[in-house]
């Protein structure tokens, strides 16, 4: 099976615009979760995607947002960015959200 | 609220010995725990897990132990290869609700297995 894919792999964007980032999950996998690593906080878990449906949020504002389609592909939208934003982009799947995660390689997002 | 704890921030090991990498938790509801190694700007890539209701469990060099009452797991790697040099995550999950596709991951610890 084809593991996870995040597209793109790296992005520069600068303060006050707006990024898309997607995720096509492992096949059959209907669970999609999303992480943000930063060198000081670690890896912190943003949202949770279920067929179609939000199930769980981290504590992160509301310029990060998501949409699942209903081929479980996944994809997650931070507005009015901020220098604060650069980070590394991690999306997982997992069968049902509650069992082992798979990791992507990840988006590297910069923002000047 | 640190809930996840990899107290040590590096380890080193020569080739052929035993690498041990500590996680300890303090969030009691944690019944199912994950180690994930990582290169810097690549993903995770999951090595074992275990579920609260086991206290070992083991994959070729690798093996998770888990102490419930002391709120601690460890990692295993034997025998230590050069290969394995990069930075240990673990992580844990709750049951589902609140939590549901949520992993709480430690800080990390980098072990470098030296040739």
């Amino acid at each position: 099976k084809a593991g996870v894919t995040q597209t793109p792999r790296y992005l520069i964007k600068t303060r006050g615009q707006q990024v898309t980032l997607s995720c096509s999950p492992i096949s059959g996998h209907r669970s999609v979760s999303w992480y943000q690593q930063t060198p000081g906080q670690g890896l912190q878990f943003l949202f949770e995607y279920f067929s179609e449906t939000q199930r769980n949020k981290g504590n992160f504002p509301g310029r990060f947002s998501g949409r699942q389609f209903s081929n479980s592909r996944s994809e997650m939208n931070v507005s009015t960015l901020e220098l604060g934003d650069s980070a590394l982009y991690l999306c997982a799947s997992s069968s049902a959200g509650q069992d082992t995660q798979y990791f992507g390689p990840g988006t590297r997002l910069t923002v000047l | 609220d640190q809930q996840v704890k990899q107290n040590s921030p590096s380890l080193s090991v020569q080739e052929g010995r035993i690498s041990i990498l500590n996680c300890d938790y303090t969030n009691s509801m944690f019944d199912y725990f994950l180690w994930y190694k990582k290169y810097p700007a690549e993903g995770p890539t999951f090595l074992i897990s275990i579920s609260s209701i086991k206290d070992k469990n083991e994959d070729g060099r690798f093996t998770v132990f888990l102490n419930k009452s002391a709120k601690h797991l460890s990692l295993h790697i034997v025998p230590s290869q050069p290969g394995d040099s990069a930075v240990y995550f673990c992580a844990a999950m709750s049951p589902g609700g609140t939590s549901y596709g949520k992993l709480t991951f430690g800080q990390g610890t980098i072990l470098t297995v030296h040739p």
